[in-house]
């Protein structure tokens, strides 16, 4: 049972111009969210986070927007650049779990000159 | 500092054998997870271990088990290998355990191929 789910297996975006990922959830007792991007051959690697006491979390050019009454999520990268090129994959935990995270499937984005 | 190390990185085995493999998490970091991640599933959790106990476990059979030393190194262990086991294994490591926002810092995995 997928509690996490990414839609869009793949986004294409040319360089300079902004990516916006989607993430939804349905267990309303996750309060804790992430998102990790994955390149070839490596593990995956922390992002950005944001509790579910805010509804946006900023870090350089990765902005990560919650919307808690949609269960839903999204990253923005502006301006998205070709090394951001990976598969990224939203998260969620929630107290009773622990460290144990709950991945999406992943969005592949390909950022282009 | 050198980030989480798996060992081995690939791994052929045929069903009905066991495997192990091996995680050294990051100096100092004191809890481990391990995660499978396959085509259809994703990535999904099977455990966390901190100061070699067993916190936390996923939905994954008994022949998914794991053990944690006293210098944190993890090992995961599965028998009587599937051929649906075949998988990315994932370990993931962390200072302290009972924050859980402590990032979670990604070994490359062990890629397991069962036949």
């Amino acid at each position: 049972d997928q509690q996490v789910k990414q839609n869009s297996p793949s986004l294409s975006v040319q360089e300079g111009r902004i990516s916006i990922l989607n993430c939804d959830y349905t267990n309303s007792m996750f309060d804790y969210f992430l998102w990790y991007k994955k390149y070839p051959a490596e593990g995956p690697t922390f992002l950005i986070s944001i509790s579910s006491i805010k509804d946006k979390n900023e870090d350089g050019r990765f902005t990560v927007f919650l919307n808690k009454s949609a269960k839903h999520l999204s990253l923005h990268i502006v301006p998205s650049q070709p090394g951001d090129s990976a598969v990224y994959f939203c998260a969620a935990s929630n107290s009773n779990s622990g460290y144990a995270l709950n991945f999406g499937k992943g969005t592949s984005l390909l950022v282009t000159p | 500092k050198a980030g989480v190390t798996q060992t081995p990185r690939y791994l052929i085995k045929t069903r009905g054998q066991q495997v192990t493999l091996s995680c050294s998490p990051i100096s100092g970091h004191r809890s481990v997870s391990w995660y499978q991640q396959t085509p259809g599933q994703g990535l999904q959790f099977l455990f966390e271990y901190f100061s070699e106990t067993q916190r936390n476990k996923g939905n994954f059979p008994g022949r998914f088990s794991g053990r944690q030393f006293s210098n944190s190194r993890s090992e995961m262990n599965v028998s009587t290998l599937e051929l649906g086991d075949s998988a990315l294994y994932l370990c993931a490591s962390s200072l302290t355990s009972g924050s859980r926002t402590d990032t979670q810092y990604f070994g490359p995995g062990t890629r397991l191929t069962v036949l």
